[in-house]
């Protein structure tokens, strides 16, 4: 059974930094595209950033938004993604979620941005 | 980027009606490699988005056939014939052809 289970939310002041994990099973990581999608009060999605394999030369991509500010990585020998969050603005509260490749999503972790 | 307009908003049906959902792009979604790279997901009341449809057409492994999805360049429709109580939820299409990707607004299937 494939599962993705995020975490590290919580509640930040404006400017701070954040890392969300997750963590992975069920499928060949290795090999996997990881993506990060978030999901704003207001319900609309937004997707963030992806990482591909090592075949890939470990590529990444960010929305224009986020680029300088978020940083994605992984770890294929823990089979897991994560999102490193500096600068956190108020616009940024959202539930976030890792996704393989779109195919399977965890179950999300929230993010709020609040002084 | 990529501006993915649903319509309607939100749909009210009877169970076993069929609903169509529509979903039109600002540039086409045909990818240079031949292929459109469009998905359409599901939201169920909390939980998380479940894929539904990818390429357009091709549906994910489990979901039932009564989900048929159409289209092609910019425009394109997730229809469900004979909808059932747990296709209730919001239901967003989604595409991946152009960076960034980018998700549709969401059309609210709800019971009449």
């Amino acid at each position: 059974e494939v599962q993705l289970v995020e975490t590290g939310g919580g509640l930040v002041q404006p400017g701070n930094s954040l890392k969300l994990s997750c963590a992975t099973s069920g499928f060949t990581f290795s090999t996997a595209w990881m993506n990060w999608i978030r999901q704003t009060p207001g319900k609309r999605l937004e997707w963030l950033a992806q990482i591909e394999d090592k075949s890939n030369n470990y590529f990444i991509s960010y929305l224009e938004s986020v680029k300088g500010r978020f940083t994605i990585s992984r770890d294929d020998s823990k089979s897991s993604v994560y999102l490193q969050m500096n600068n956190l603005k108020e616009e940024d509260t959202a539930i976030y979620y890792c996704t393989w490749a779109g195919l399977y999503w965890g179950q999300g972790v929230m993010v709020t941005v609040s002084s | 980027d990529v501006v993915l307009t649903q319509t309607p908003v939100s749909l009210s049906v009877t169970l076993g009606d069929q609903a169509s959902i529509s979903c039109r792009s600002s540039q086409s979604l045909v990818y240079s490699d031949g292929n459109t790279y469009l998905k359409w997901y599901l939201q169920k009341p909390g939980q998380s988005p479940q894929l539904l449809i990818y390429e357009v057409s091709n549906r994910f492994s489990g979901v039932p056939d009564r989900f048929i999805g159409s289209g092609s360049g910019t425009d394109f429709t997730l229809k469900i014939s004979r909808v059932e109580p747990e296709d209730l939820g919001v239901y967003y299409c989604f595409q991946a052809t152009h960076d960034p990707p980018t998700f549709g607004g969401g059309t609210k299937l709800e019971l009449k």
